[in-house]
């Protein structure tokens, strides 16, 4: 099956920093997805992004899916930001990366 | 909105004991998926269905069965729990074809004593 590979696995930043979040993934795919995973484990949906590149508000995604990868930017970070952050992609279903863990201090 | 609702939040069992986790969805979504979640790990998938039931294994279907009797409904059965199968449980739900993204319900923390 198609492999997801995420990084950094860990990231800690002070307020108001940027960061980038990667996604590689092994094969090509019909779907990629964002999701921010709150403190309460909820997975929200950030972007549905299988190619080209979305905003919104801070964040932003670029997907290269000839190049299989996918970034996630976060601007001027906020500690509501704080949480973990998965990439997934669907072939014939859907799969995770390990997740990215974000920590923003104040 | 799409919703997926998981019936419990938190639940703790006894080893051996058969546990039932359900999941309801209220947007006519043909697919419906489980998911247990284990730090370091991701979300890794047990069971999916495409149709009501109809199911196929995902990557760790052992000592788990599933149950689609409708489509709005998704159960996730342990036959005899186990404290491996100490997890956060998560069932999402999908529309088929491309272009549609997947919803998750709250999850389920699921303890085995």
């Amino acid at each position: 099956g198609i492999q997801v590979e995420q990084s950094p696995p860990d990231l800690i930043l002070q307020e108001g920093a940027n960061s980038t979040l990667r996604c590689n993934f092994s094969d090509s795919v019909n779907n990629l997805q964002w999701f921010h995973q709150n403190p309460w484990g909820q997975l929200i949906n950030l972007f549905y992004i299988p190619s080209g590149t979305k905003q919104n508000g801070r964040l932003s995604a670029t997907t290269v899916a000839t190049e299989r990868y996918s970034l996630l930017y976060i601007s001027s970070s906020q500690t509501t930001d704080s949480g973990v952050y998965f990439c997934a992609v669907v072939d014939n279903d859907m799969r995770f990366g390990a997740g990215t863990r974000l920590t923003v201090k104040p | 909105d799409v919703k997926v609702t998981q019936s419990s939040r938190y639940l703790v069992k006894r080893t051996g004991e058969k546990v039932f986790l359900e999941c309801v969805q209220d947007m006519d979504h043909e697919n419906m998926f489980w998911y247990r979640q284990d730090p370091g790990l991701g979300l890794r998938l047990i069971y999916f269905s495409y149709d009501v039931k109809m199911k196929e294994k995902g990557d760790i279907p052992e000592g788990y069965s599933v149950s689609r009797e409708k489509k709005e409904r998704f159960s996730l059965i342990l036959e005899s729990a186990s404290t491996n199968q100490t997890s956060m449980y998560l069932c999402a739900s999908s529309l088929t074809g491309q272009g549609h993204g997947y919803t998750f319900g709250s999850g389920t923390r699921l303890t085995v004593v």
